[in-house]
């Protein structure tokens, strides 16, 4: 199975900075058909489901504010909020669906400082 | 509104049974694949099962294989997760999440997900 590390586990950023997480998946998650990387981003906020942000790793889903953006390729991504908002308090998981099982990061919890 | 709400979650011995249920709502149930995600407390997410749209293929994760059954039933739009022989490490929150594309399983939409707790 691929494994899936995020850092850091929690992160505390003031409104209107830059909040940045990283994800490393233990071998390439690069989809060689389409040269695309088979990652997802996924933003959960108390008490709601799990709401998808980025797939492939850096195409927003329809409806995600452009202040959250998905970069990186290989083994390595990032999720950058580029401007914190409130609203923005949430655990944020990434997940690989290059290959079966799909596994996810232990997720880390972004707070407002 | 485009949904999916999971139901049929509880308390059960180990070594019980239980089935739990997704009901969807505002898409073509039918077109999509689904899966079972679970989230146990002080773990990390875990896929658990998934189904294609016309329920003819199933998967499952090794944890899961020979005691868990993924059906669909698109005439009533639900989606439903046989479980037997639970055991403790069963004991977690289970998501329904809508497939995002065949054959690419990141999920677009998820519940809110319903707890299963294994405990004598």
């Amino acid at each position: 199975d691929i494994v899936m590390t995020q850092s850091p586990d929690s992160l505390a950023v003031s409104l209107g900075e830059r909040a940045t997480i990283t994800c490393r998946s233990s071998q390439s998650v690069l989809y060689s058909s389409n040269n695309r990387n088979s990652l997802a981003w996924y933003q959960q906020k108390p008490g709601q489901p799990p709401k998808l942000l980025i797939y492939w790793a850096s195409t927003r889903e329809s409806g995600v504010p452009d202040r959250f953006s998905g970069g990186g390729s290989g083994t390595d991504f990032t999720l950058t909020i580029s401007s914190l908002q409130a609203e923005d308090v949430a655990v944020y998981y990434c997940q690989q669906y290059y290959s079966t099982p799909p596994t996810f990061g232990q997720g880390t919890k972004v707070e407002i400082k | 509104e485009v949904q999916l709400l999971e139901s049929g979650g509880g308390l059960v011995q180990p070594g019980g049974s239980l089935r739990l249920s997704c009901a969807a709502s505002g898409f073509t149930f039918s077109s999509h694949g689904m899966s079972w995600v679970r989230q146990a407390q002080e773990k990390g997410r875990e896929w658990v099962s998934s189904i294609s749209g016309s329920g003819g293929l199933t998967y499952y994760a090794d944890s899961v294989k020979g005691r868990f059954t993924v059906s669909r039933d698109n005439s009533k739009n639900t989606l439903y997760l046989q479980m037997n022989s639970l055991r403790a490490e069963d004991t977690a929150v289970y998501y329904c999440a809508k497939i995002g594309a065949t054959g690419l399983w990141y999920f677009d939409l998820w519940g809110r997900g319903t707890l299963v707790t294994v405990s004598s």
